[in-house]
């Protein structure tokens, strides 16, 4: 299995602004997920996004995958302070089974 | 569905003590993940489960760890002896598919504490 490569570690915004996380993996993939951890619990799932897609929606996340550039952003609209959490992307590639977490975006909202 | 259950939320135990941790995976769901996390290393894959058969044990940091399925519905992740770098938060998740390419859902976490 791979890991996907969050940027930036950390991400300070104002409350109503939008915030964009990138990641970058390095083999082709199967899918890639996004995932959400608020201090002190477990990581809860946002989005996944198959190799064949370029784009998806969910609430006020946007979620975009270019697979000739083995990369892929979340964005959050109009963030709020309960958006303040870490963000973690897991590239699934072909014969993997399992996922790998890398170290996260660290995002703050601040109200 | 209560989602992912684990027990206990937290423990403090000393060095060279044994310790036990248990999950209730979502029910229906064929995969169980056992995760490690600390500052230092981050998130970390201990072992999966498919269908009650362990998988891929190899992040198993060593033979001090040990995990089981016996059911569906059950697993430990037991730690003998203890020792205080085995201080983290550990999390177990669950799957509805044979392997990781579907979502997981995470319980809440056991931090463990050994002194």
């Amino acid at each position: 299995s791979q890991q996907g490569e969050e940027d930036p570690q950390a991400l300070s915004i104002q409350e109503g602004e939008n915030a964009t996380m990138n990641c970058s993996y390095k083999t082709s993939i199967n899918n890639l997920q996004w995932y959400r951890q608020n201090s002190g619990r477990g990581l809860v799932h946002l989005i996944l996004i198959r190799s064949n897609e370029r784009e998806k929606h969910s609430g006020r996340l946007r979620v975009t995958l270019d697979t000739s550039k083995k990369s892929s952003s979340l964005l959050i609209t109009a963030s709020r302070a309960a958006d303040t959490a870490s963000y973690f992307c897991a590239p699934l590639s072909g014969s993997a089974r399992q996922l790998t977490f890398g170290s996260g975006t660290q995002l703050t909202v601040l109200p | 569905d209560a989602g992912v259950i684990q027990s206990p939320r937290h423990e403090v135990t000393e060095m060279g003590q044994e310790v036990t941790l248990r999950c209730k995976p979502i029910s229906g769901h064929n995969s169980l993940f056992w995760y490690r996390q600390t500052m230092m290393r981050g998130l970390e894959l201990l072992i999966y489960f498919n269908n009650n058969v362990p998988i891929d044990d190899s992040g198993m940091p060593e033979d001090r760890f040990s995990a089981k399925m016996p059911n569906a519905s059950f697993s430990t992740l037991k730690i003998q002896p203890s020792e205080p770098r085995d201080s983290a938060v550990y999390f177990c998740a669950s799957s509805p598919g044979g392997g990781g390419g579907d979502e997981q859902y995470f319980g809440p976490g056991t931090r463990l504490t050994v002194t």
